[in-house]
This record gives structure tokens, sequence and C-alpha cells, in this order.
């Protein structure tokens, strides 16, 4: 089945720095790469979301880039506030599972 | 209005008990599922149904049975509980069997004492 490795696990921005949160995948099949943003004490909600046969995808301050190649992707914020503050996960679509399979998450802190 | 509701938020009780949490989706969407969030936060699907027709079965104890009584509607009963089954669950739709935009409940909260 797919295996999803994520790093950081914790990430420290100052307001106004960028954070990089990244992905690696292992099903060479797999075809779609959401990313989940989770607030304390909330559901996980997606943000963003790129498919295979896309290398980038951009929406206001957060972008996502995919590398179908070495099977990573990687989920970009600039202009960093503290509201960005949250639990991002990755995941993967597992086509023999018809599964997402997530990250293991990043804790990502934005200081203000 | 909600989305994906699932009842109850938090379920606090002992081991050895039975206890169920329910979900229900009025999204329209085909694809339901039920996911475990440990404490170390990480996500792992448990079940998916579409349809009614169950079609993602993971290693779970057979404790753990759903039951979709129309395409609206998860729920997830747990027998014999016990202390390692504490976790957040969270039951999630989705249209079609593709599973893409997954769209969660707000969890529950299940301790085990």
């Amino acid at each position: 089945g797919e295996n999803v490795e994520q790093h950081p696990s914790t990430l420290s921005v100052q307001e106004g720095d960028s954070a990089v949160i990244k992905c690696t995948y292992s099903d060479s099949a797999s075809n779609y790469f959401p990313w989940y943003k989770q607030e304390l004490g909330k559901r996980p909600q997606l943000i963003i979301d790129i498919r295979s046969n896309v290398g980038e995808k951009k929406d206001q301050r957060i972008a996502v880039t995919l590398n179908k190649t070495a099977k990573h992707f990687s989920l970009h914020i600039t202009e960093t506030q503290p509201e960005d503050s949250a639990v991002y996960f990755c995941a993967a679509r597992d086509t023999g599972r018809r599964a997402l399979t997530f990250g293991s998450g990043t804790r990502l802190q934005v200081q203000p | 209005d909600t989305a994906v509701s699932q009842t109850p938020k938090y379920l606090v009780t002992q081991m050895g008990n039975d206890k169920s949490i329910k979900c229900e989706q009025n999204l329209g969407h085909d694809t339901m599922y039920w996911y475990k969030q440990d404490s170390k936060k990480f996500l792992k699907i448990m079940f998916s149904y579409n349809n009614k027709e169950l079609i993602i079965n993971e290693t779970v104890p057979n404790r753990f049975s759903p039951k979709s009584p129309d395409k609206a509607h998860l729920n997830l009963h747990i027998n014999s509980l016990e202390l390692g089954d504490s976790a957040v669950y969270f039951c999630a739709s989705s249209q079609g069997i593709t599973n893409e935009k997954l769209f969660f409940g707000s969890g529950t909260q299940l301790s085990v004492l």
C-alpha cells in the first residue's frame, strides 16, 4: 500500500516568513495529493490539492509543488500569519485501496 | 447547516463497555468513511462505504463494526472497549469512490477509562 512521509514534524517561523512542508510518497500510481489544515480541536479541512498532471498550483499565499519523478510534493506558505498556526497534513490517494493515506502531520507555529 | 455531523462530540466510558458513534452527511455524497486520529495526531482510515456497500475495511479489530443504513448515514459501534481505543474518531464523506475532497465531521473524542 501507499506510504506517505512528512517533514518536519514541527515548524516554528516568525510572522511574515515563509514555511515549507515536504512529503514523499511510495506508490508511483498515486495521482491526487491534497493538503489539509487542522486547527486545535477542530476538524481537518482541505486547503489545496494537486493532481499528477500538474507540477504546481497556487492559491493566494499557499502553493503546492509536485515532482512525480522523485515522488515528492511540498506545501509553501508565504507571508505567514498567526492564524496559519495549525497542524498540516499531506495525503496521497492510494489507487489500490481507493483511500487517502495521510502523512504524520506538521505542527506549524507562527510567532507574532 | 452542518455538512457532516457526528454525535456525540465527547464520549467517556469504562473499559469493557459497548458504545456507538453516529454520523450523518447532507452533502448528497456517495461515500463515507471513518478515520481514527491517535494521540500523536496520526490520521488512519478504518472503514469506507459507498452507497451502503463496504469498500474499505482496514486491519481493525472486529470489535469495531460500521453500519450504513443509507448513503447519508454511517455509524460506528465498538464492543468491549479497551484503553487503546481512546482517540478522536472522524467521520468523513466524499463524492464518489475516487476519494477526492474529503469533508470531515467535527470528531468524537473517545476516552476509555
